[in-house]
Protein backbone atom coordinates (compact mmCIF):
# COMPACT_ATOMS: atom_id res chain seq x y z
CA UNK A 1 0.00 0.00 0.00
CA UNK A 2 1.34 3.33 -0.69
CA UNK A 3 2.12 5.67 1.77
CA UNK A 4 -0.29 8.37 1.00
CA UNK A 5 -3.16 7.83 -2.10
CA UNK A 6 -5.15 9.94 -3.56
CA UNK A 7 -7.84 10.15 -6.54
CA UNK A 8 -5.67 11.90 -9.27
CA UNK A 9 -8.61 13.14 -11.10
CA UNK A 10 -9.14 15.69 -12.49
CA UNK A 11 -11.99 16.57 -11.17
CA UNK A 12 -13.96 19.29 -13.54
CA UNK A 13 -16.41 21.29 -11.41
CA UNK A 14 -18.39 24.44 -12.97
CA UNK A 15 -17.93 27.75 -11.05
CA UNK A 16 -19.45 27.96 -7.97
CA UNK A 17 -19.73 23.90 -7.81
CA UNK A 18 -18.83 22.35 -4.16
CA UNK A 19 -16.07 19.79 -4.61
CA UNK A 20 -14.72 17.07 -2.10
CA UNK A 21 -11.28 15.36 -2.37
CA UNK A 22 -9.78 12.35 -0.06
CA UNK A 23 -6.78 10.89 0.59
CA UNK A 24 -5.86 8.05 2.86
CA UNK A 25 -2.15 7.22 4.58
CA UNK A 26 -0.69 3.98 5.69
CA UNK A 27 1.25 4.75 8.79
CA UNK A 28 -1.06 4.88 11.74
CA UNK A 29 1.83 6.45 13.63
CA UNK A 30 1.64 9.91 11.47
CA UNK A 31 1.59 13.19 13.19
CA UNK A 32 0.46 15.74 11.30
CA UNK A 33 -1.40 15.88 8.03
CA UNK A 34 -1.33 18.82 5.81
CA UNK A 35 -3.01 20.11 1.96
CA UNK A 36 -0.45 21.88 -0.28
CA UNK A 37 -1.62 23.53 -3.53
CA UNK A 38 0.62 23.23 -6.50
CA UNK A 39 -0.51 25.07 -9.54
CA UNK A 40 0.89 24.41 -12.68
CA UNK A 41 4.76 24.56 -13.29
CA UNK A 42 4.88 25.95 -9.91
CA UNK A 43 5.88 25.18 -6.49
CA UNK A 44 3.53 23.46 -4.04
CA UNK A 45 2.00 25.77 -1.58
CA UNK A 46 0.83 25.16 1.88
CA UNK A 47 -2.64 25.16 1.69
CA UNK A 48 -3.83 24.14 5.51
CA UNK A 49 -2.98 22.28 8.24
CA UNK A 50 -5.71 19.44 8.98
CA UNK A 51 -6.63 19.17 12.83
CA UNK A 52 -8.50 16.09 14.27
CA UNK A 53 -11.34 18.31 14.96
CA UNK A 54 -11.65 19.75 11.73
CA UNK A 55 -10.73 22.94 10.59
CA UNK A 56 -11.90 25.42 8.27
CA UNK A 57 -10.11 28.57 6.79
CA UNK A 58 -13.21 30.67 4.61
CA UNK A 59 -14.37 28.01 1.66
CA UNK A 60 -11.84 25.41 2.73
CA UNK A 61 -13.05 22.96 5.28
CA UNK A 62 -10.11 19.55 6.44
CA UNK A 63 -11.02 17.36 8.27
CA UNK A 64 -8.77 14.35 9.97
CA UNK A 65 -10.44 10.56 10.74
CA UNK A 66 -7.43 9.27 12.30
CA UNK A 67 -9.46 5.41 12.78
CA UNK A 68 -10.01 5.67 9.51
CA UNK A 69 -6.93 6.84 8.64
CA UNK A 70 -8.38 9.10 6.08
CA UNK A 71 -7.77 13.07 5.48
CA UNK A 72 -10.18 14.82 3.40
CA UNK A 73 -10.91 18.85 1.97
CA UNK A 74 -13.78 20.26 1.00
CA UNK A 75 -14.43 23.31 -1.28
CA UNK A 76 -17.36 25.10 -1.41
CA UNK A 77 -18.28 27.43 -4.16
CA UNK A 78 -15.28 26.82 -6.51
CA UNK A 79 -13.88 29.70 -8.14
CA UNK A 80 -11.62 29.57 -11.05
CA UNK A 81 -8.44 30.29 -9.30
CA UNK A 82 -9.30 27.30 -7.62
CA UNK A 83 -8.06 25.25 -10.26
CA UNK A 84 -4.56 23.56 -9.16
CA UNK A 85 -3.35 20.39 -8.11
CA UNK A 86 -3.91 19.45 -4.21
CA UNK A 87 -1.24 17.45 -2.56
CA UNK A 88 -2.32 15.50 0.20
CA UNK A 89 0.58 15.47 2.86
CA UNK A 90 1.41 13.73 5.88
CA UNK A 91 4.35 13.30 8.48
CA UNK A 92 4.74 10.12 9.33
CA UNK A 93 6.26 10.38 12.66
CA UNK A 94 9.98 11.84 11.62
CA UNK A 95 11.34 15.19 10.65
CA UNK A 96 10.22 14.98 6.05
CA UNK A 97 6.84 15.22 4.83
CA UNK A 98 5.35 12.64 2.30
CA UNK A 99 3.66 13.60 -0.31
CA UNK A 100 0.81 12.28 -1.94
CA UNK A 101 0.65 12.45 -5.91
CA UNK A 102 -1.99 14.92 -5.83
CA UNK A 103 -5.78 15.70 -7.19
CA UNK A 104 -6.40 17.96 -9.93
CA UNK A 105 -9.11 19.98 -10.14
CA UNK A 106 -10.09 22.14 -13.05
CA UNK A 107 -12.86 24.98 -12.38
CA UNK A 108 -14.86 25.90 -16.09
CA UNK A 109 -16.83 29.44 -15.95
CA UNK B 1 15.97 37.11 1.06
CA UNK B 2 12.27 36.72 1.44
CA UNK B 3 11.99 33.17 -0.11
CA UNK B 4 13.92 30.22 -0.85
CA UNK B 5 15.97 30.62 -3.90
CA UNK B 6 16.94 28.07 -6.07
CA UNK B 7 19.26 28.33 -9.11
CA UNK B 8 19.27 27.62 -12.13
CA UNK B 9 15.44 27.50 -13.03
CA UNK B 10 16.50 25.50 -16.05
CA UNK B 11 19.53 23.48 -16.51
CA UNK B 12 19.79 21.23 -20.14
CA UNK B 13 22.68 19.06 -19.91
CA UNK B 14 24.56 16.25 -21.86
CA UNK B 15 23.68 12.57 -20.63
CA UNK B 16 27.16 11.90 -18.81
CA UNK B 17 27.98 15.20 -17.69
CA UNK B 18 27.70 16.52 -14.34
CA UNK B 19 25.20 19.46 -12.66
CA UNK B 20 24.81 21.29 -9.08
CA UNK B 21 21.70 22.91 -8.41
CA UNK B 22 21.88 25.24 -5.61
CA UNK B 23 19.32 26.18 -3.08
CA UNK B 24 19.46 29.19 -0.98
CA UNK B 25 17.04 29.18 2.24
CA UNK B 26 14.93 31.13 4.47
CA UNK B 27 17.78 32.98 6.60
CA UNK B 28 17.16 31.36 10.12
CA UNK B 29 15.20 27.92 8.48
CA UNK B 30 17.19 25.31 10.18
CA UNK B 31 16.03 22.49 8.14
CA UNK B 32 16.22 21.83 4.39
CA UNK B 33 15.25 19.49 2.07
CA UNK B 34 15.26 18.31 -1.50
CA UNK B 35 12.56 16.70 -3.30
CA UNK B 36 12.06 16.09 -6.95
CA UNK B 37 9.15 15.76 -9.01
CA UNK B 38 9.07 14.25 -12.23
CA UNK B 39 6.79 14.75 -14.96
CA UNK B 40 3.04 13.60 -13.61
CA UNK B 41 4.57 12.04 -10.44
CA UNK B 42 4.39 13.04 -6.52
CA UNK B 43 7.08 14.50 -4.78
CA UNK B 44 9.77 12.17 -3.96
CA UNK B 45 12.20 12.85 -1.34
CA UNK B 46 15.90 13.09 -1.58
CA UNK B 47 17.72 14.49 1.15
CA UNK B 48 17.07 16.32 4.40
CA UNK B 49 19.95 18.64 6.74
CA UNK B 50 18.49 19.63 9.90
CA UNK B 51 21.15 22.18 11.90
CA UNK B 52 24.42 21.07 12.01
CA UNK B 53 23.45 17.03 12.36
CA UNK B 54 24.23 14.34 9.75
CA UNK B 55 22.17 14.69 6.70
CA UNK B 56 19.31 12.10 5.79
CA UNK B 57 19.76 10.56 2.82
CA UNK B 58 18.01 7.82 2.35
CA UNK B 59 16.14 9.19 -0.09
CA UNK B 60 18.71 9.41 -2.48
CA UNK B 61 18.47 7.33 -5.56
CA UNK B 62 21.48 6.60 -6.39
CA UNK B 63 25.45 7.37 -5.41
CA UNK B 64 25.74 9.41 -8.12
CA UNK B 65 23.88 11.99 -6.35
CA UNK B 66 24.95 13.98 -3.31
CA UNK B 67 24.18 16.82 -1.50
CA UNK B 68 26.40 19.40 1.05
CA UNK B 69 25.13 22.06 3.27
CA UNK B 70 27.71 24.86 3.81
CA UNK B 71 27.65 27.02 7.02
CA UNK B 72 24.30 25.55 7.66
CA UNK B 73 22.84 27.61 5.33
CA UNK B 74 22.82 27.22 1.27
CA UNK B 75 22.81 23.79 -0.09
CA UNK B 76 24.37 22.26 -3.38
CA UNK B 77 22.80 19.40 -4.95
CA UNK B 78 25.23 17.67 -7.35
CA UNK B 79 24.36 14.74 -10.06
CA UNK B 80 27.32 12.84 -11.65
CA UNK B 81 26.98 11.22 -14.74
CA UNK B 82 23.66 12.21 -15.56
CA UNK B 83 21.13 9.60 -16.87
CA UNK B 84 18.09 10.81 -19.08
CA UNK B 85 15.61 9.01 -15.85
CA UNK B 86 17.57 12.57 -13.65
CA UNK B 87 15.21 14.89 -15.51
CA UNK B 88 12.48 16.23 -13.43
CA UNK B 89 12.22 19.30 -11.46
CA UNK B 90 14.43 19.37 -8.22
CA UNK B 91 12.43 21.41 -5.38
CA UNK B 92 14.12 22.74 -2.29
CA UNK B 93 12.38 23.55 0.78
CA UNK B 94 12.98 25.54 4.22
CA UNK B 95 11.61 24.88 7.21
CA UNK B 96 11.83 26.47 11.00
CA UNK B 97 9.39 23.86 12.32
CA UNK B 98 6.54 21.53 10.45
CA UNK B 99 5.81 23.99 7.32
CA UNK B 100 7.90 24.00 4.55
CA UNK B 101 8.32 26.68 2.30
CA UNK B 102 9.20 25.79 -1.19
CA UNK B 103 11.77 27.12 -3.81
CA UNK B 104 10.25 27.32 -7.67
CA UNK B 105 12.43 25.06 -8.34
CA UNK B 106 15.26 23.93 -10.66
CA UNK B 107 14.00 22.41 -14.15
CA UNK B 108 16.96 19.35 -15.11
CA UNK B 109 16.91 18.19 -18.48
CA UNK B 110 19.26 15.55 -19.45
CA UNK B 111 19.61 14.96 -23.62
Amino acid sequence: RKEVEQDPGPFNVPEGATVAFNCTYSNSASQSFFWYRQDCRKEPKLLMSVYSSGNEDGRFTAQLNRASQYISLLIRDSKLSDSATYLCVVNPGYSTLTFGKGTMLLVSP
Amino acid sequence: GAGVSQSPSNKVTEKGKDVELRCDPISGHTALYWYRQSLGQGLEFLIYFQGNSAPDKSGLPSDRFSAERTGGSVSTLTIQRTQQEDSAVYLCASSPDRYYTFGSGTRLTVV
